[in-house]
């Protein structure tokens, strides 16, 4: 078995802070993903990437970045943190295909 | 990509069998059915995936009709571990190819004592 670590649980942050959300895994999976979910709602694709130093666009790009600087792991950058998007960051990881996906715990992000 | 559609909640007791519903209307010959569950304060988990007929795993049940049009979760015997939000998910099942996993609202299982 494998276990993905995000890195903080909890994140707080001031309106316009830069901030960075940290993500390893250690199934060795090809693809990792970054996931935002307000309360109550579904996930929204914010990034992936299928190999190492790969990006893609998923639906809600705008207003984040994100980094794949080896296989194991998958960084993303709040590029200036608003309050509306104050919400719960998750990373998965999967093999190639990406349709058996493992998650993490999540990342809480609070914007005051 | 199909559309899912599933009821918002749900209610059972410990030790029901729980049927969560998914009505998969415009789906594509070539798209699977995928069903993943989250408990609070943790991600998504795979429970089970099917094209057609019957699949049965470790953990639950997954009755697809003969139309495909709607898929059937069977959760046998629940317990208060049981109490998640069920997603529903309809997509591509391309080999060698990404396939993207749309999560929606799903539905949420609240299970008593």
């Amino acid at each position: 078995g494998g276990i993905i670590t995000q890195t903080p649980k909890f994140l707080i942050g001031q309106e316009g802070q830069k901030l960075t959300l940290k993500c390893q895994q250690n199934f060795n999976h090809d693809t990792m993903y970054w996931y935002r979910q307000d309360s109550g709602k579904g996930l929204r694709l914010i990034y992936y990437s299928i190999t190492e130093n790969d990006l893609q666009k998923g639906d809600l790009s705008e207003g984040y970045d994100a980094s794949r600087e080896k296989k194991s792991s998958f960084s993303l950058t709040v590029t200036s943190a608003q309050k509306n998007e104050m919400a719960v960051f998750l990373c998965a990881s999967s093999t190639g295909t990406g349709v058996e996906q493992y998650f993490g715990p999540g990342t809480r992000l609070t914007v005051l | 990509l199909a559309k899912t559609t599933q009821p918002p909640s749900m209610e059972a007791y410990e030790g029901q069998e729980v049927n969560v519903s998914c009505s998969h209307t415009n789906i594509a010959t070539s798209e699977y059915i995928y069903w993943y569950r989250q408990v609070p304060h943790q991600g998504p988990q795979f429970i089970i995936q099917g094209y057609k007929d019957y699949v049965v795993n470790e953990v639950a049940s997954l009755f697809i009709s003969a139309d495909r049009k709607l898929s059937t979760l069977s959760l046998p015997w629940v317990s208060l571990r049981d109490a998640a939000v069920y997603y529903c998910i309809v997509t591509l099942m391309l080999s060698g190819s990404f396939n993207k996993l749309t999560f929606g609202a799903g539905t949420r299982l609240a299970v008593c004592p």
